[in-house]
């Protein structure tokens, strides 16, 4: 799986988007980029994932641009439970596909 | 909601005793998969099951450490002789093999070898 890059600590004021990014500037084509959050002693939490067209849910949205080679996750009104460490990983999907690896994130604090 | 559940959420236990944890993933999900993580660092891949058949291990998974599937519904992950390196959050996640196969974790089992 290619390697991602992310920022190791961002600050966001509630109520306002959190924009996280993420380079993965070796993805492959057969390669997903998947965000995870894990809030503070719990498990990681699944929140979006996609392979090259924009992704919106109910958590967040993923902005992947057109090379591939970078992603935006964005929170479009960040609150105080949304302090966590956010993981962007690239997964291949297929055959022989299965584990994640995960970096160690970006911690992103939501400051009142 | 049916989430991974994983039991117990903590253990403390002495240096060289035999532990064992239980995960049960979500319903119908046929992949299962085992981490580690340690604090300050992202979880680590040790195992994963495609229904009862164990078909990767890590390296990270010693000769120490064996999990089971049984009949391909939960799982159990048992580590012998414990060692105060094996403090971590253990976690476990299920996926179904259809579409993306996204993974869902459960809170994890945090060990303790004092």
């Amino acid at each position: 799986d290619a390697k991602t890059t992310q920022p190791p600590s961002m600050d966001c004021a509630e109520g306002r988007a959190a924009n996280l990014p993420c380079n993965h500037s070796t993805i492959s084509g057969n390669e997903y980029v998947y965000w995870y959050r894990q809030i503070h002693s719990q498990g990681p939490q699944y929140i979006i994932h996609g392979l090259k067209n924009n992704e919106t849910n109910e958590m967040a949205s993923l902005i992947i641009t057109e090379d591939r080679k970078s992603s935006t996750l964005i929170l479009p009104h960040a609150t105080l439970r949304d302090t966590a460490v956010y993981y962007c990983i690239v997964r291949l999907f297929g055959a022989g596909s299965y584990q994640l690896t995960f970096g160690k994130g970006t911690k992103l604090s939501v400051i009142p | 909601d049916t989430g991974v559940s994983q039991d117990p959420r903590h253990k403390i236990t002495k240096r060289g005793q035999n532990v064992t944890f239980r995960c049960d993933p979500i319903s119908e999900h046929n992949r299962l998969y085992w981490y580690r993580q340690t604090l300050g660092q992202g979880p680590e891949f040790l195992t994963y099951f495609q229904n009862e058949a164990q078909l990767e291990k890590s390296r990270l998974l010693s000769d120490r450490f064996s999990a089971e599937r049984p009949k391909g519904s939960f799982s159990t992950l048992e580590i012998q002789r414990t060692e105060q390196g094996d403090s971590a959050m253990y976690l476990c996640a299920s996926s179904l093999v259809v579409g993306t196969d996204t993974q869902y974790f459960g809170p994890g089992t945090r060990l303790t070898v004092l």
